[in-house]
């Protein structure tokens, strides 16, 4: 089970920071990454990055200088910053696991948290 | 503009079938690299419908199939319900945007 938590308005020009607890498994199994994914209101789903328990990190470009992504494998939790906000940032955001049957070709997200609602406006 | 293109909405009556694309290029999809399906239900986060191409998830019935050829994928859903209205997105991996979804198809049942 996955849970997003952080404030749920953050002003502009400010960092957003939000953390995902995972429970009932380690974060640190190998055969996972963790992610997080938003999808502003009324639109489709984008890819913010991903994290390795070892902290290997790896993040959609178009966001890659505003985001940051890191883990707490005591807290079996991982979590996201995304600096320097707009109005443009709102959306709701989600954390998810992912896995894969063969690294090669790809991962699939294959558990999500219930998501949280981060609206920009000062 | 996702990278990988669907068809914004798809629509069918109760126990038809209805297919929606997912169209991708030579640098995801074509790359070899598998395809992945999600079902967002109003209101609800996505949820893991078929992955790598045409595998489902236990608890996900049968009527749900997928599909790959070359730079494209396609979800089938047989014996439409009004349960399957839905949004539906696919998910594959990029060799210079690592992962991207498509831009999401709206299913409704008439």
């Amino acid at each position: 089970q996955l849970q997003e938590s952080g404030p749920g308005l953050v002003k502009p020009s400010e960092t957003l920071s939000l953390s995902c607890t995972v429970s009932g498994d380690s974060i640190s199994r190998s055969s996972y990454h963790w992610g997080w994914i938003r999808q502003p209101p009324g639109k489709g789903l984008e890819w913010i990055g991903s994290i390795y328990y070892t902290g290997s990190t790896y993040y959609n470009p178009s966001l890659k200088s505003r985001v940051t992504i890191s883990v707490d494998t005591s807290k079996n939790q991982f979590s996201l910053k995304l600096s320097s906000v707009t109005a443009a940032d709102t959306a709701v955001y989600y954390c998810a696991r992912l896995f894969s049957y063969n690294i090669l070709t790809g991962y699939f997200f294959d558990y999500w948290g219930q998501g949280t609602l981060v609206t920009v406006s000062s | 503009q996702s990278v990988l293109t669907q068809p914004p909405s798809v629509s069918g009556a109760p126990g038809q079938r209805v297919t929606i694309s997912c169209t991708g290029s030579s640098s995801n999809i074509g790359a070899g690299y598998d395809v992945h399906w999600y079902q967002q239900l109003p209101g609800t986060a996505p949820k893991l419908l078929i992955y790598d191409n045409n595998n489902r998830p236990s608890g996900v019935p049968d009527r749900f199939s997928g599909s790959k050829s070359g730079t494209s994928a396609s979800l089938a859903i047989t014996g439409l319900q009004a349960e399957d209205e839905a949004d539906y997105y696919c998910q594959s991996y990029d060799n210079s945007l690592r992962e991207v979804f498509g831009g999401g198809t709206k299913l409704t049942v008439l």
